[in-house]
């Protein structure tokens, strides 16, 4: 299996541009998750789909991030418009989760994201 | 909202020593997971544990997760360079199928 799949690897943009991260999680998980890590925020889940719905957006940051999955096999990650405070490492994860287990997540290689 | 602790927050060692981290829940975990960031690389997972008191060991790497379930530890005995890294301890959020990450532990070391 090759793994969660990010692209791309590295984003770089000007200030109110959209941006959108893409994701193909492994096939037949059924959990997705967006994380964003900074240095000075750490690792935070943005985003998580359940079997392609969206189940908790409470650390999306504001009303210019928003997150898709259209089927199981892809998700995005759109900011429109972007800022400098949005330039992070993004990444995506999923598992195969049950309904009262927790597994163990897989991560993607992440986007580098930097907003000029 | 439930807070997952980790210290500290960065660890200087020579190789060989010994390192330890620390991870403490607000609340009581189901489960706690751990999992590894080297430097310009994305969290692997390492370990799961699920039950009270539950003590496990991979090489050189010791787990061990608390009677009451809201902390646990990560003990590395002689540490080596490929040691390097970012570790993470993530409980599950009540009543939500997420993991809430510590802050993580850097480790750094002097070979």
């Amino acid at each position: 299996d090759a793994g969660v799949i990010q692209s791309p690897r590295h984003e770089v943009t000007e200030m109110g541009q959209e941006v959108t991260l893409r994701c193909k999680p492994i096939s037949g998980h059924n959990s997705l998750f967006w994380y964003r890590q900074t240095m000075m925020r750490g690792l935070e889940l943005l985003i998580y789909f359940n079997n392609n719905v969206p189940i908790d957006d409470s650390g999306m940051p504001e009303d210019r991030f928003s997150a898709k999955m259209p089927n199981a096999s892809f998700s995005t990650l759109k900011i429109q418009p972007s800022e400098p405070r949005d330039s992070a490492v993004y990444f995506c994860a999923s598992s195969l989760e049950g309904r009262v287990t927790y597994n163990e997540q897989f991560f993607g290689p992440g986007t580098r994201l930097t907003v000029l | 909202g439930q807070q997952v602790m980790q210290i500290p927050q960065y660890q200087h060692v020579q190789e060989g020593e010994d390192f330890t981290t620390y991870c403490n829940s607000s609340t009581t975990l189901s489960n706690i997971q751990w999992y590894k960031q080297r430097p310009g690389g994305h969290p692997v997972f390492l370990i799961q544990l699920v039950k009270s008191g539950e003590v496990k060991k991979q090489k050189r790497l010791t787990f061990q997760f608390g009677e009451a379930k809201k902390n646990s530890s990560l003990h590395i005995t002689a540490t080596q360079t490929t040691d390097v890294g970012t570790y993470f301890c993530a409980g599950p959020s009540r009543g939500a199928q997420k993991l809430v990450f510590g802050q993580g532990t850097r480790l750094t070391i002097n070979p």
